[in-house]
């Protein structure tokens, strides 16, 4: 099956370092990208949609110079938390889908990466 | 855009009974619809789906049904197992690698032993 990995799984920074998340599909290339945020016991709240050599499209209230997205290559999206904050301390997920113009399948979840922010 | 409420959003169920999820969705749009397993500190993983043309699916004991006409679906777990217990999470989407999903709220379930 499809595999989407996350690196790192957990970090701790301090406040105002800027940290970089990878996601990453292993056995498969993924035109799209989704970058997700979870907190505590609530649900998954989309950040940002990544599509490969263009510009992320952000949700409303989505801060596009608070959270870089890269998407420069098939199987690499990352996402950057400039000058991270306590406030930013949550879970991020990223997921792709086999995408191309099929259009056929499913997307994939990766592992996540819990930020915390002293 | 796209509302998929979620109920309940905590369940216990005795090991070995049934536990069942119901969701429901707004965009008559939507097509397909992921159910999705929650573990802690993990991310969600696919259990089942089932797309708009289909009114029912099962994989061993968990299944899902849908009626589009109401916009409700539901997941069903049969002979609950330890294991069972997670957070689960309905979605709607369009079947589509590059489309958005929207979740639901999340059930916890937990398993009585």
């Amino acid at each position: 099956g499809a595999v989407v990995s996350q690196h790192p799984s957990r970090v701790i920074c301090k406040s105002g370092t800027s940290v970089k998340i990878e996601c990453r599909s292993l056995d498969f290339q993924a035109t799209t990208m989704f970058w997700y945020r979870q907190f505590p016991k609530q649900s998954l709240m989309l950040m940002a949609t990544s599509n490969e050599g263009s510009k992320a499209t952000y949700e409303q209230g989505v801060e596009k110079d608070k959270f870089l997205i890269n998407h420069a290559s098939l199987t690499l999206s990352t996402l950057t938390v400039a000058s991270a904050h306590p406030e930013d301390s949550s879970f991020y997920i990223c997921s792709a889908g086999l995408g191309g113009g099929a259009r056929t399948d499913t997307q994939y979840f990766g592992p996540g990466t819990r930020l915390t922010v002293l | 855009g796209e509302n998929v409420e979620q109920h309940p959003s905590t369940l216990s169920v005795q090991e070995g009974d049934s536990a069942v999820i119901k969701c429901t969705y707004s965009d008559s749009a939507s097509n397909y619809f992921p159910w999705y397993k929650q573990e802690l500190g993990k991310g969600p993983q696919l259990i089942i789906d089932i797309r708009s043309n289909v009114g029912e699916k099962k994989d061993q004991r968990i299944a899902v049904t849908l009626n589009k006409t109401a916009k409700h679906f539901s997941l069903h777990i049969t002979e609950t197992q330890p294991e069972d217990s997670a957070v689960y999470f309905c979605a709607a989407t369009l079947y589509s690698s590059a489309s958005k999903i929207i979740f639901g709220s999340g059930t916890r379930l937990s398993i009585r032993p």
